[in-house]
C-alpha cells in the first residue's frame, strides 16, 4: 500500500511568486491534514479536510494560503504571493479516523528567497 | 491554550536505555502521541496513550500520567538507527488534531 506522497520534495521560489504543493493521501483516508514546520520551531497545524470539506482551517496563517481537495482525493496547498517567512517544511498527513494514528508524507521543503 | 515541553537534544550510547520526557499543560486532555522523525523523512507513529500507565511495544515503551501532565518515551537496547527526532504531540478539548512539541533530537553514539 502506498503511503502519503507529496510533490515536490523541494521548491525554491522568489518572493512574490506562486507555489502549489500537492499531497496524495493513503487511499481510503477521508481525513487529510496540512502542517508546517518553520526552522527551529514545532510542527504547526494548518488545516484539516474531511473528504472534500474543510473541517478546521484555524491554523492557516493568512489569505495568501489556499488549500483545496476537489473530489476528496488529493489536496493542493497554494501560496500566492509567497513571502520570506513562508519558508519551511510543509507536511501532509492522512488518517482513517480523526484522533488516531496519522500517516505523514515526507514533506515539501519550501524556500522563498 | 496548550504548552508542550521536551528537551531539545539528548545523547546516549548504543545498547543503553534512554528516557525522553514530555511535560504539558492543557485543559480537556484527550490523548498523547509519540512520533519518530529521521532527518528528511516523514514522522512515523510510535505510540498513543489515552490512559495512565506504561504501554510497551518492543524496544519502545510510552508512559503517561495525566494528573502530572507528564509522559515519557523509553527506548531500550539503543541502536544507531534510533538517532532521530522524537516528537510529543497531544490532543485536547474538542479538537482531535494533534498539537506538537518541538521535538527531542536523540543522538546515539557507539
Amino acid at each position: 500500500e502506498a503511503g502519503v506522497t507529496q510533490f515536490p520534495s523541494h521548491s525554491v521560489i522568489e518572493k512574490g511568486q506562486t507555489v502549489t504543493l500537492r499531497c496524495d493521501p493513503i487511499s481510503g483516508h477521508d481525513n487529510l491534514y496540512w502542517y508546517r514546520r518553520v526552522m527551529g520551531k514545532e510542527i504547526k497545524f494548518l488545516l484539516h479536510f474531511v473528504k472534500e470539506s474543510k473541517q478546521d482551517e484555524s491554523g492557516m496563517p493568512n489569505n495568501r494560503f489556499l488549500a483545496e481537495r476537489t473530489g476528496g482525493t488529493y489536496s493542493t496547498l497554494k501560496v500566492q504571493p509567497a513571502e520570506l517567512e513562508d519558508s519551511g517544511v510543509y507536511f501532509c498527513a492522512s488518517s482513517q479516523e480523526v484522533g488516531f494514528e496519522a500517516f505523514f508524507g515526507q514533506g515539501t521543503r519550501l524556500t522563498v528567497v | 491554550g496548550q504548552n508542550i515541553d521536551q528537551p531539545t537534544e539528548m545523547t546516549a550510547t548504543e545498547g543503553a536505555i534512554v528516557q525522553i520526557n514530555c511535560t504539558y499543560q492543557t485543559s480537556g486532555f484527550n490523548g498523547l502521541f509519540w512520533y519518530q522523525q529521521h532527518a528528511g523523512e516523514a514522522p512515523t507513529f510510535l505510540s498513543y496513550n489515552v490512559l495512565d500507565g506504561l504501554e510497551e511495544k518492543g524496544r519502545f515503551s510510552s508512559f503517561l500520567s495525566r494528573s502530572k501532565g507528564y509522559s515519557y518515551l523509553l527506548l531500550k537496547e539503543l541502536q544507531m538507527k534510533d538517532s532521530a527526532s522524537y516528537l510529543c504531540a497531544l490532543t485536547s478539548g474538542g479538537s482531535y488534531i494533534p498539537t506538537f512539541g518541538r521535538g527531542t533530537s536523540l543522538i546515539v553514539h557507539p
